[in-house]
């Protein structure tokens, strides 16, 4: 039981580059979602996912796209880098919808920077 | 949307004494608080939660209240470890299972 696999766990890109950012989880969690993290700021939700074929934005969600064939997985596409997009990124996944809520499991994260 | 505020954005306390940190909530639909410990370079990890039917729980040295009426729920770890030194999230959950977090709290423990 691996819990929440993300890669890589470091990128360095050029601006305008684009990449995927993989997540994969083991737990057959329903609820899946990316934050990103940055100094001073907490974790931002940036796009979630409640089953597969189903994704939503969440605030922070410009630059992003993300979709989800299976249960299992949910990447994170880059289209064009910017550098605004430097940031620590994680992906979290939790077996409930809601309710009753429940935890959320996290990644090891993936360190981006744009340059 | 939820707006979630955490205090203080950094304590240090020497070890043995206890720390509290503090956090606001704004959306009265938020029913599940958890707070996660994040250690450098590693992804947050859940150490205690609470649910709105609930007014404090406790894990040991761990304790969380919550304050429904005021809309606030405090982290309270009593004989504070070096390994307790982490940054620490709370969160606020309602419908749809979605989290939102406070800006966090880089806990220092001294020996």
């Amino acid at each position: 039981n691996a819990g929440v696999t993300q890669t890589p766990k470091f990128q360095v890109l050029k601006t305008g580059q684009s990449m995927t950012l993989q997540c994969a989880q083991d737990m057959n969690h329903e609820y899946m979602s990316w934050y990103r993290q940055d100094p001073g700021m907490g974790l931002r939700l940036i796009h979630y996912s409640v089953g597969a074929g189903i994704t939503d934005q969440g605030e922070v969600p410009n630059g992003y796209n993300v979709s989800r064939s299976t249960t299992e997985d949910f990447p994170l596409r880059l289209l064009s880098a910017a550098p605004s997009q430097t940031s620590v990124y994680f992906c979290a996944s939790s077996y409930h919808t809601g309710p009753p809520n429940t935890e959320a499991f996290f990644g090891q994260g993936t360190r981006l920077t744009v340059v | 949307g939820e707006n979630v505020e955490q205090h203080p954005s950094t304590l240090s306390v020497q070890e043995g004494d206890s720390a509290v940190i503090k956090c606001t909530y704004s959306d009265s639909a938020s029913n599940y608080f958890p707070w996660y410990k994040q250690e450098l370079g590693k992804g947050p990890q859940l150490i205690i939660d609470i649910r709105s039917n609930v007014g404090e729980k406790k894990d040991q040295r761990i304790a969380v209240t919550l304050n429904k009426t005021a809309k606030h729920f405090s982290l309270h770890i009593t004989e504070t470890q070096p390994e307790d030194s982490a940054v620490y999230f709370c969160a606020a959950s309602g419908v749809g299972n979605q989290f939102y977090f406070g800006t966090g709290t880089s806990l220092t423990v001294i020996p």
